[in-house]
């Protein structure tokens, strides 16, 4: 089946560490993002990426890290610099070729602080 | 003014009702519009696309009004597995890649 895996499921932070939330599609899309979801709050995103090699900041970028390269992939670090990191962390895709494909998510990767 | 915006609600209906949800656009070269519906913990999952003259799924229908700037969902007969939130989503930009999500409209249907 195509689609979008998010690993893990869940994931606990001690403070100072840095995390990495896995994204892997094989939906043969181009472009990828990464989402936060806070409690009772819609979506902030964090990157996003059009291309391999290639990505973006979004609204809230400060504290996280990305990398693209491969098409599959699209891992988020979650560095010790990002002070409040509890949150459902989405990642989704979307073909590149035209403006009205939707996006399609995996099912998240909830961020708690130990 | 938010590029996206949605009555927050919660809309409480008993079963069977009529509901609509409205979700206003900032930036009139918006291009695609969908609805998205998210269950509590869950990731958001596409609920319809919306196009220009209007479309329906069973229950379900979607408008769009590119002078008012608005888009809207209907949902008839509620049932009470729609019991969700329910996002509205707006691709502004040609071959852009940014995708806005609104904050979400919940629904409560009570039996």
């Amino acid at each position: 089946d195509g689609g979008i895996t998010q690993s893990p499921k869940y994931l606990f932070r001690k403070e100072g560490q840095n995390v990495t939330l896995s994204c892997e599609q094989n939906l043969n899309h181009d472009a990828m993002y990464w989402y936060r979801q806070d409690p009772g709050q819609g979506l902030r995103l964090i990157y996003y990426s059009q291309i391999v090699n290639d990505f973006q900041k979004g609204d809230i970028a400060e504290g996280y890290s990305v990398s693209r390269e491969k098409k599959e992939s699209f891992p988020l670090t979650v560095t010790s610099a990002q002070k409040n990191p509890t949150a459902f962390y989405l990642c989704a895709s979307r073909d590149r070729g035209h403006s009205n494909q939707p996006q399609h998510f995996g099912d998240g990767t909830r961020l708690s602080i130990l | 003014r938010k590029e996206v915006e949605q009555d927050p609600g919660p809309f409480n209906v008993p079963e069977g009702a009529t509901v609509a949800f409205n979700c206003t656009y900032s930036n009139s070269a918006s291009q695609s519009f969908f609805w998205y519906r998210q269950d509590c913990r869950k990731e958001p999952k596409l609920l319809m696309s919306v196009y220009s003259s209007g479309n329906e799924d069973g229950r379900f229908t979607a408008q769009l009004n590119r002078a008012s700037q608005y888009i809207s969902l209907l949902i008839r007969d509620s049932k009470l597995s729609d019991s969700a939130t329910y996002l509205c989503v707006v691709n502004p930009y040609t071959g852009g890649f940014k995708t806005i999500f609104g904050a979400g409209t919940r629904l409560f249907v009570k039996a």
